[in-house]
């Protein structure tokens, strides 16, 4: 049973460019989270799918931000013009329906310069 | 006020002794609660989850639950080293995601 992946793990990029992040659940795990940490904080949500729907975004998720999970496996989170304040530890973490036990993959470092 | 509460720290105990760590959640509708540790510049590791009131135990771990007062606690018996990291507690948010809303975290220090 392998645990959560996410891909890639760090990621330097120059302010207004595009990024995007993967997270690989385990692998009988429906429900996918992902999640934002600054420094100093604990994290913070940013959306969930149930398989491929995606059922909630938080208000932090501005228009930048987008998420996807076509077939309800993998899911991909692209960051559009990328600004300083997006600089943070991305966290996806998957979990199933009837259980509220989410595991953590080992997350995305994004530094924007 | 926070929807979860944690002492930030840094908690600062020698080995041997016990750690507390606590945490106080705001939305009376929450189920379910979870303490991750998280070492620095790693991601969060669930250790203990706790869903009805009173005492949970498992290993050098206790968690501790009382609804009526909004309550989460964990306790470590005979700290150790490696123990030293960030606490994070984490409260479900009710509704059909279940997302999990964090706690600041605890920073805790063991001293040999």
């Amino acid at each position: 049973d392998t645990g959560v992946s996410q891909d890639p793990r760090h990621k330097i990029t120059k302010r207004g460019q595009n990024v995007t992040f993967r997270c690989d659940p385990i692998s009988e795990h429906n429900r996918l989270y992902w999640y934002r940490q600054t420094l100093g904080q604990g994290p913070e949500f940013l959306t969930y799918f149930q398989n491929e729907a995606q059922l909630e975004k938080s208000r932090l998720l501005s228009d930048r931000f987008s998420a996807e999970r076509p077939k309800g496996s993998f899911s991909t989170l692209e960051i559009q013009r990328t600004e300083q304040g997006d600089s943070a530890m991305y966290l996806c973490a998957s979990g199933t329906s009837g259980r509220d036990t989410q595991y953590f993959g080992p997350g995305t470092r994004l530094t924007v310069l | 006020q926070k929807e979860v509460e944690q002492n930030s720290g840094p908690l600062s105990v020698p080995e041997g002794a016990i750690a507390s760590l606590n945490c106080t959640y705001s939305d009376r509708g929450s189920q379910s609660f979870f303490w991750y540790r998280q070492y620095s510049g790693k991601s969060p590791e669930l250790i203990m989850s706790i869903y009805s009131n009173g005492d949970k135990e498992d290993g050098r771990f206790t968690a501790q639950l009382n609804k009526a007062s909004q309550y989460v606690s964990l306790l470590i018996r005979d700290s150790q080293p490696s123990d030293s990291a960030t606490y994070l507690c984490a409260v479900t948010s009710g509704g059909g995601a279940q997302k999990l809303v964090f706690g600041q975290g605890t920073r805790l220090t063991i001293n040999p």
